[in-house]
């Protein structure tokens, strides 16, 4: 079983819709983190939450540390914001990052 | 915006050179990583680099792998004697602070190629 799983594997919308992306983990986590990956492959940091609730623009990213679970959100979607979304736990352990397998989000026009 | 700069942006080696992968984090960061993505598959952990020393290593981070920081501004990859299934894309990132406390930025990324 993955430590880090992530759903859907593949999402596809229309601009404009309300988009939610689940994370779910097993270990015990110092912080989670969001990530951003477009095609050509670069790594952009979206957040860091260690509990409650982060907003940044039209991007919003919640954790519930008791049930091990985190959601990315993203309202007004736009065909920009097609790209692979990516969840990451910081283990208590240490301060490497176990990735899940992305969510490849395509945002049609 | 401070960035993390990899490179070179693409290598190509054939099986058995030795390639050295090269970043420069950001300046006032403390902790530095490599992480590598195979083709499809998901970011791993290769080691993680503190107070000039390996603080932690996966794995994959055998024997044919080395890092260093030479000079105090450059954080390096070396594999020894690649093999095919090195080939990759690397990420170098590094942090202020460990643990929870920080986020993480990371490089764009060397792809490598074994032939």
């Amino acid at each position: 079983k993955n430590e880090v799983e992530q759903s859907p594997q593949n999402l596809t919308a229309q601009e404009g819709e309300f988009i939610t992306i689940n994370c779910s983990y097993s270990v015990g986590i110092s912080a989670l983190h969001w990530l951003q990956q477009h095609p050509g492959g670069g790594i952009v940091s979206l957040f860091m939450l260690s509990s409650g609730k982060k907003k940044h623009g039209r991007l919003i990213a919640t954790i519930n540390i008791q049930e091990k679970h985190s959601s990315l959100h993203i309202t007004a979607s736009h065909p920009r914001d097609s790209a692979v979304y990516i969840c990451a736990v910081e283990e208590t352990s240490g301060s490497r990052l176990t990735f899940g397998e992305g969510t490849q989000l395509t945002v049609n026009p | 915006e401070p960035e993390v700069t990899q490179t070179p942006s693409h290598q190509v080696t054939q099986m058995g050179q030795e390639v050295i992968l090269r970043c420069v984090p950001i300046s006032n960061h403390l902790y530095f990583y490599w992480y590598r993505q195979i083709l499809g598959q998901k970011v791993e952990f290769l080691v993680s680099f503190y107070n000039n020393e390996i603080s932690e290593k996966s794995e994959i981070f055998d024997d044919q792998f080395s890092v260093e920081r030479p000079d105090g501004s450059n954080f390096t990859l070396k594999i020894r004697s690649t093999k095919l299934e090195d080939s990759a894309m690397y990420f170098c990132a590094s942090s202020q602070g460990g643990a929870g406390y920080y986020g993480y930025t990371f490089g764009s990324g060397t792809r490598l190629t074994v032939v």
